[in-house]
């Protein structure tokens, strides 16, 4: 069975601090996919970015950046120069390559920035 | 475009009662999840559907709960004889079929058993 564990449940910074959200996973399919989710206060969860696990490179979108190394099993999020509004609770996830490709999220990460 | 819409965003129960939670997909997504997202439990998978094949049922945590989905478009999720620990916040999720494996959440309803 697979797993994903986000080992920090909680991090606050202050605004403009970079910030990293770690994300452990586990599985011994060798097709899957990574995701990273978004939930603001208003409780509506928001993707953020797929990476499929024969692509390793690393991606840039703006002021977040996701580093995917498979020797580790990890799939790392970080915020350069945060915001208050980026404060929310991150979730990592995983779905394997199967007619499903339901998701298994990991416990999730509640980032706080003060301004 | 219109995003996967819930209804109700709140529904507040007694004990004993059945409630039906409805979901409409993004248009033109083919396949359909439910969630649950709990404070002891965090986000679990409920059950999936995918066009006309049968659901996949493995998540759903009793026999009390139930889905359907008419037409390949709306969804509604049943509990039956709800209990206090069916409360939850319950979310759909949709995507298109294909490479896009990326599933699309609705602002979920909110269950409380009281």
């Amino acid at each position: 069975a697979q797993k994903v564990t986000q080992a920090q449940t909680e991090i606050s910074v202050v605004e403009k601090e970079d910030v990293t959200l770690d994300c452990v996973y586990e599985t011994r399919d060798t097709t899957y996919y990574l995701f990273w989710y978004k939930q603001p206060p208003s409780g509506e969860l928001v993707f953020l970015i797929r990476r499929n696990s024969f692509d390793e490179q690393n991606e840039i979108s703006g002021r977040y950046s996701w580093n995917f190394q498979k020797s580790t099993s990890s799939f790392n999020f970080t915020i350069t120069a945060s915001q208050v509004v980026d404060s929310a609770v991150y979730f990592c996830a995983l779905s394997l390559n199967n007619a499903g490709n339901m998701l298994t999220f990991g416990g999730g990460t509640r980032l706080m920035v003060k301004p | 475009g219109a995003g996967v819409s819930q209804s109700p965003s709140n529904k507040v129960t007694e004990k004993g009662k059945d409630v039906e939670l409805r979901c409409d997909p993004i248009s033109g997504h083919t396949a359909l999840y439910w969630y649950r997202q709990s404070l002891g439990q965090g986000l679990e998978f409920l059950i999936y559907f995918q066009g006309n094949s049968a659901p996949d049922k493995s998540g759903l945590p009793s026999d009390r709960f139930s889905a359907e989905r008419t037409g390949g478009s709306v969804s509604t999720l049943t509990i039956q004889r709800t209990q206090q620990e069916d409360s939850a916040v319950y979310l759909c999720a949709s995507r298109i079929q294909g490479a896009a494996v990326e599933q699309y959440f609705g602002p979920g309803t909110r269950l409380t058993v009281t």
